[in-house]
């Protein structure tokens, strides 16, 4: 299986803070790479899909880059909503596999 | 808009069954890969299994496999999971997930989870 590794585990910010959390793929997966949002309590929710399109409905705050092996999530100015967990995931080959997370706190 | 609901969850003792159920709506159910995710407490997602529209072909985690079943009732536009062999590591929220519109692989929806609960 592909391992993915998400930096940092968590973090925190400001609101208004410019926030990228990096995510690394043990070997070349294109842009087969999604982001998902999770809210305390509540089901994830994909943002990003293919490394850097936005889902429809997703703030434009939120963008993604990179292939290969290296991915970015960049949130421009950090909203009180956007505290939460975001986990990358890998869908280049079966299973598609996760990030272990990572937390975005209030400072 | 897109529904899904999933129900079956709860407490079984270790060796146990259980089957979740998910109830869709809002698209066209037979058309989408669908899956199983789930949530230790306190942990990360994880991959369960996943199923083709058509029902033909089903994919299974190590952690399940020969465990769990996945199935559908594209008539009923309700998706499965058949877990037996129950053990306290399979503890979570189990959520189901349907695939997203544009070939990516991701899951574009999701439900709001059911929680397994395996203990003695």
């Amino acid at each position: 299986d592909i391992q993915m590794t998400q930096s940092p585990s968590s973090l925190s910010a400001s609101v208004g803070d410019r926030v990228t959390i990096t995510c690394r793929a043990s070997q070349s997966i294109s842009t087969y790479l999604n982001w998902y949002q999770q809210r305390p309590g509540k089901a994830p929710k994909l943002l990003i899909f293919a490394a850097s399109n936005l889902q429809s409905g997703v703030p434009s705050s939120f963008s993604g880059s990179g292939s290969g092996t290296d991915f970015t999530l960049t949130i421009s100015s950090l909203q009180p909503e956007d505290f939460a967990t975001y986990y990358c995931e890998q869908t280049y080959i079966s299973p598609g596999t996760f990030g272990q997370g990572t937390k975005v706190e209030i400072k | 808009d897109v529904q899904l609901l999933e129900s079956g969850g709860g407490l079984v003792q270790p060796g146990g069954s259980l089957r979740l159920s998910c109830a869709a709506s809002g698209f066209t159910f037979s058309s989408y890969v669908m899956r199983w995710v789930r949530q230790a407490p306190g942990k990360g997602l994880e991959w369960v299994s996943s199923i083709t529209g058509s029902g033909a072909s089903t994919y299974y985690a190590d952690s399940v496999k020969g465990r769990f079943t996945i199935s559908r009732d594209n008539s009923e536009n309700t998706l499965y999971l058949q877990m037996n062999g129950l053990r306290a590591e399979d503890t979570a929220v189990y959520y189901c997930a349907k695939d997203s519109e544009d070939g990516s692989g991701a899951n574009g929806y999701w439900g709001q989870g059911t929680l397994v609960t395996v203990s003695s």
